[in-house]
């Protein structure tokens, strides 16, 4: 089983949807949840952290179910330059080493 | 502030050659990744530097890969001989703090022909 998955997408929605991730983890023990973005050809870049009580940032919401191992991204208002690749992550440990999913292909459409 | 800067963007090599790629992390940052992104996989981590100290090399495929950072600034990571399913994009990435959030650089697209 892999250490994290998700569902590869691609999702493709229109301009205003709201949109939601989820992504499951098999570590347990795991204390630090992200989501990064990677754009086509280009480097993963931090979106937001996820904190256990989840956070809010702007149209974005992350959440973190302990019990289930699963987190989610949400986001409203989608627009067309959120289009990308949204990779859940998690860091193993305490080294510093990121673990990342598959990630989810999004397509916003016009 | 500079980012994370890799070295090549690309390069295609044959199967059995030597490839070296480097990385300049963000000044003063002592945490040092390469991660590695095979065609239709997940990004993997492959090593992590503390400043020229390898605290995790749990990652590396096997004995043709070999990375140093001398000095604790940039680093290099070399792939000797290179076989086919070495292609992929590599990725370096930087932080300030082991659980700080990390700095990727642009990637290197090695293909092995």
């Amino acid at each position: 089983r892999k250490e994290v998955e998700q569902d590869p997408g691609p999702f493709n929605v229109p301009e205003g949807a709201t949109v939601a991730f989820n992504c499951t983890y098999s570590n347990s023990a795991s204390q630090s949840f992200f989501w990064y973005r990677q754009d086509c050809r280009k480097e993963p870049k931090l979106l937001m952290s996820v904190y256990s009580s989840g956070n809010e940032d702007g149209r974005f919401t992350a959440q973190l179910n302990r019990a289930s191992q699963y987190i989610s991204l949400l986001f409203r208002d989608s627009k067309l330059s959120d289009s990308a690749t949204y990779l859940c992550v998690f860091l193993s440990g305490n080294t510093g080493k990121l673990i990342f999913g598959q990630g989810t292909t999004l397509q916003v459409k016009p | 502030e500079a980012g994370v800067t890799q070295f090549p963007s690309h390069s295609v090599i044959e199967k059995g050659q030597t490839v070296t790629l480097r990385c300049d992390p963000i000044s003063g940052h002592d945490n040092l990744y390469w991660y590695r992104r095979v065609m239709g996989k997940e990004i993997k981590f492959l090593l992590h530097f503390v400043k020229e100290s390898k605290q995790d090399e749990s990652g590396m495929p096997n004995n043709r890969f070999l990375a140093e950072r001398t000095g604790g600034t940039y680093s290099t990571l070399k792939v000797q001989p290179a076989e086919l399913e070495d292609s992929g994009v590599y990725f370096c990435a930087s932080s300030q703090f082991f659980d700080g959030p990390l700095h990727f650089g642009n990637g290197t697209r090695l293909t092995v022909t």
